[in-house]
């Protein structure tokens, strides 16, 4: 079935850090990919998408590019800051379904 | 604009309770979804509403399980009786169309539920 992995939390970086979440995939056809942030407190939030291979989805200073020969869409930040500091979930959607199906969620922590 | 709404935010029961959890979507919105995640493991769908019929209910893990969207507005989740297994993160969504790409789905802050 679909599914998607991502690398094990919790990953704590120094404010300025780059950062790097991994995320692979795998899905029967082609799947539009997400990644949703949940800061502590609130709800989950869609952070950024894309939904054709090579697309590059951006929000925030985020950025992941949707790679179908890796099935991967990593997620990016040349700079993280304190703010940043949340659960970061990696997911995918069929066209035309109405389910998401989301990764274990990764924690970030950033050090001031 | 209010959000997504959901209540209670926590609940502690003891295993062999009933508890029931409320989401208030989003006025106008259709779509109502719950989703939850047992603890580090990933979130996984449970159902979606659309008005007031269960058009999805596939994710619902057994017969403990009730919701119910009465009049196509609020929805609740009822578990009974509760077990140790049940507990983690309850989130609702709502959405003013079919989800598709998820583009305009609104989640909510989620029921942290422990089984004891």
């Amino acid at each position: 079935g679909n599914s998607v992995t991502q690398m094990e939390g919790p990953v704590t970086l120094s404010e300025e850090a780059f950062l790097t979440i991994n995320c692979t995939y795998t899905a029967t056809g082609y799947p539009s990919l997400f990644w949703y942030v949940q800061y502590p407190g609130e709800g989950l939030q869609l952070l950024l998408k894309a939904t054709k291979a090579d697309d590059k989805g951006s929000n925030k200073g985020f950025e992941a590019t949707y790679r179908k020969e890796t099935t991967s869409f990593h997620l990016e930040k040349g700079s993280v800051q304190v703010s940043d500091s949340a659960v970061y979930f990696c997911a995918l959607s069929m066209n035309r379904d109405d389910k998401i199906i989301f990764g274990k969620g990764t924690r970030l922590h950033i050090l001031p | 604009e209010a959000g997504v709404t959901q209540f209670p935010s926590h609940s502690v029961i003891e295993k062999g309770q009933t508890v029931t959890l409320r989401c208030d979507p989003i006025s106008g919105h259709d779509n109502l979804y719950w989703y939850r995640r047992v603890m580090g493991k990933e979130i996984k769908f449970l159902l979606h509403f659309v008005k007031e019929s269960k058009q999805d209910e596939s994710g619902m893990p057994n017969n403990r399980f009730l919701a119910e969207r009465t009049g196509g507005t609020y929805s609740t989740l009822k578990v009974q009786p509760a077990e140790l297994e049940d507990s983690g993160v309850y989130f609702c969504a709502s959405s003013l169309h079919r989800q598709g790409i998820s583009e305009k789905l609104f989640f909510g802050s989620g029921t942290q539920l422990s089984v004891l």
